[in-house]
């Protein structure tokens, strides 16, 4: 079965400090592995996607994430938090059943910033 | 383009009562679905379809119930409202063989 683990409900960090939000996912195969983003009272919208091509995958607004195999991890970093940042972060795992596309969600991590 | 768009963007229902959330593209996604989304559980699919005419279950299927008769529209249908039902719905569309799921703005919506 595919799953995904996020490690934090809830993450704080400072303006211009780095960001991680950490994400474990389990999968019977090489998985697909995005993050997904929701700003307050709006939709999700796509951050970056792992697709088994380069391990390393930057997204939109300065945000990357690492796929590590060994780890079963797929963290998402940022150098340095913007304001504009807050908001709610979720770590997707996509996955084939019966020939039919499925996601799993993780429970997702929510970023406050402080000014 | 207009993307994903859902309606009506809030809804309150009273137990047992019935009504549709419309979900309509424009972007010939032949793949569409239904999440809800709860506190502290992410979003969990409900129905999705992947392509007009084939509807399939999801994580949670019970109480609700879709058709896909165009590309374009995908309606989700509660029977006999529940408070248990009271949520976020989020559609989403996808083109067949792609990877980034479109999401809609939402419909949020309170069961009493």
């Amino acid at each position: 079965a595919q799953s995904v683990t996020q490690l934090d409900s809830h993450v704080s960090v400072s303006e211009g400090t780095p960001v991680l939000l950490r994400c474990n996912y389990s999968s019977s195969y090489s998985p697909s592995l995005f993050w997904y983003v929701q700003h307050p009272n709006k939709g999700l919208q796509l951050l970056l996607k792992y697709t088994s091509a380069a391990t390393l995958v930057k997204g939109i607004n300065g945000f990357e994430a690492e796929f590590k195999k060994s780890e079963t991890s797929f963290h998402l970093t940022k150098p340095s938090a913007h304001m504009s940042d807050a908001a709610e972060y979720f770590c997707v795992v996509r996955y084939l059943n019966f020939g039919n596309e499925k996601l799993t969600f993780g429970t997702g991590t929510r970023l406050t910033i402080i000014p | 383009n207009a993307g994903v768009t859902q309606t009506p963007k809030f809804q309150v229902l009273k137990t047992g009562q019935s009504m549709t959330l419309q979900c309509a593209q424009d972007m010939n996604h032949e793949y569409m679905s239904w999440y809800r989304q709860d506190p502290g559980m992410g979003l969990r699919l409900i129905h999705y379809s992947v392509g007009a005419g084939i509807t399939d279950q999801g994580e949670v299927p019970n109480g609700y119930n879709v058709s896909r008769s165009t590309t374009e529209d995908f309606p989700l249908r509660l029977l006999s409202a529940a408070p248990s039902q009271t949520s976020v719905y989020f559609c989403a569309s996808m083109p067949g063989g792609g990877y980034e799921q479109y999401f809609g703005p939402g419909t949020r919506l309170t069961v009493t």
